[in-house]
């Protein structure tokens, strides 16, 4: 999983309580993304941080905020969690190059295992 | 606003018999297709990436296409480890971000 780790890997919570999600990375890629995986929805981006302190939101980004102190780790709080955020959630990294003589930027994601939350 | 259509939503192949996955696009700008496989309780494992119609890449038993408006991806003389969820994103426009399909399940039966 291109030493991407996500803590914790499942849990269950009850509604109205607070939630912190944690990835960390040991690539030291300066993009990191989180999204929500459900069914018929496919994958949805939540947030992204394009560096230290620097983030910006995704397509579904309410109820939800991240921080990101540190290269290495992205976390994600769901304030007050409701059941519509029952979910599998995945962090993502990628870095950003420009090859020489090709077509432009490069932006491979590259995801974590997943973590299984169950908002009761 | 981006979109990306996958089909089908599910294929069962017998252990052999080839196929191709579609994933069409509309969107503004492309700047590269991303197909990517999952399993079952993991994360999506990076595949290929295609930046220009008519590009072409390939990995063992699988071959992504590109044209201007969809994307194949050729699954030759499947086996049943190839059995998974295969994605499809798209990134557009100035950012870093992806615009993800909802995939085809595919089974490879014996």
């Amino acid at each position: 999983d291109a030493g991407i780790t996500q803590s914790p890997r499942h849990k269950v919570t009850e509604t109205g309580t607070p939630v912190t999600l944690r990835c960390h990375q040991t690539e030291n890629h300066r993009y990191m993304y989180w999204y929500r995986q459900d069914p018929g929805h496919g994958l949805r981006l939540i947030h992204y941080s394009y560096g230290v302190k620097d983030t910006d939101k995704g397509e579904v980004s309410d109820g939800y905020s991240v921080s990101r102190s540190k290269t290495e780790d992205f976390l994600l709080t769901l304030e007050s969690a409701t059941s519509s955020q029952t979910s599998v959630y995945f962090c993502a990294i990628s870095e950003i190059w420009t090859s020489g003589g090709g077509p432009g930027s490069y932006n491979e994601q590259f995801f974590g295992p997943g973590t299984r939350l169950t908002v009761l | 606003e981006d979109q990306v259509t996958q089909s089908p939503e599910a294929l069962r192949l017998q252990e052999g018999e080839s196929s191709s996955l579609n994933c069409s696009y509309t969107v503004s700008g492309l700047r590269g297709l991303f197909w990517y496989r999952q399993d079952p309780g993991k994360g999506p494992e990076f595949l290929f990436t295609l930046y220009s119609a008519g590009e072409e890449k390939e990995k063992e038993r699988l071959k992504a296409t590109l044209t201007k408006k969809e994307s194949f991806l050729h699954i030759t003389a499947p086996k049943p480890e190839d059995s998974a969820t295969y994605l499809c994103a798209v990134q557009t426009g100035g950012g870093n971000k992806l615009t993800f399909g909802t995939g085809t399940q595919l089974k490879v039966e014996l």
